[in-house]
């Protein structure tokens, strides 16, 4: 159980497209999902953090009209990358909780990421 | 903004040695640490969440203590074996949210 799958795994676009990325908790309801965002040798630094139903929370120094998100369902959220540019290049991934973090902070449940190339 | 370090970055070990790793995080407002296995091409996967001072958990060959008054949690691997290679990521909760905050993992390598 608990699987999170991520499309395209991989995706090479020209400078100047928009690329979409979606995530989708396949056997749960994700109330919350996550989009973090891995430059080479760094950690997995979280860009925004998406409820159903409501607009994304993005982190600072995250532009919210560069990367937008939509969480239309509590299985389905979506990160379009506009404009791309080549500093856009790096893997995207996305992660899906369940209801109810708490004070312990849910485990999340990761989908496999996306290598995104901009020429 | 949360500081979670991790050392050795990368580590290489002999088939059957045994190792561990360190993961050091804030030791004020602590409620829970998590541990996640990230092998090359999957999605990373939760191995443990760790909430109690003197906390020790074991899944196979895989265990981790924490001790939250000094700020750090080691991770053990006994006997490793080709299967362990991987990034092993520990990741911190924001207090009052779901956020993370991840270490920079430690790069486990096992050699045949």
């Amino acid at each position: 159980g608990a699987v999170v799958s991520q499309h395209p795994s991989r995706v090479i676009c020209k400078s100047g497209t928009s690329v979409k990325i979606e995530c989708r908790s396949l056997d749960f309801q994700a109330t919350t999902m996550f989009w973090y965002r891995q430059f080479p040798k760094q950690s997995l630094m979280l860009m925004a953090t998406s409820n159903e139903g409501s607009k994304a929370t993005y982190e600072q120094g995250v532009e919210k009209d560069k990367f937008l998100i939509n969480h239309a369902s509590l299985t389905l959220s979506t990160l379009t990358v506009t404009s791309a540019h080549p500093e856009d290049s790096s893997f995207y991934i996305c992660s899906a909780t369940t209801a109810g973090g708490g004070l312990l902070g849910n485990e999340q449940f990761f989908g496999p990421g996306t290598r995104l190339t901009v020429l | 903004i949360l500081n979670v370090e991790q050392s050795p970055q990368s580590l290489h070990v002999q088939e059957g040695d045994s190792t561990n790793f360190t993961c050091s995080f804030p030791s004020s407002n602590f409620y829970a640490l998590h541990w996640y296995r990230w092998e090359t091409a999957k999605s990373p996967e939760a191995l443990f969440v760790m909430t109690l001072n003197g906390d020790e958990k074991k899944k196979g060959r895989i265990s981790a203590t924490l001790n939250t008054k000094e700020g750090y949690s080691y991770l053990y691997i006994k006997g490793s074996q080709p299967e362990d290679s991987a990034t092993y990521l520990c990741a911190f909760p924001n207090f009052g949210n779901e956020k993370l905050t991840f270490g920079t993992g430690t790069r486990l390598t096992i050699i045949p």
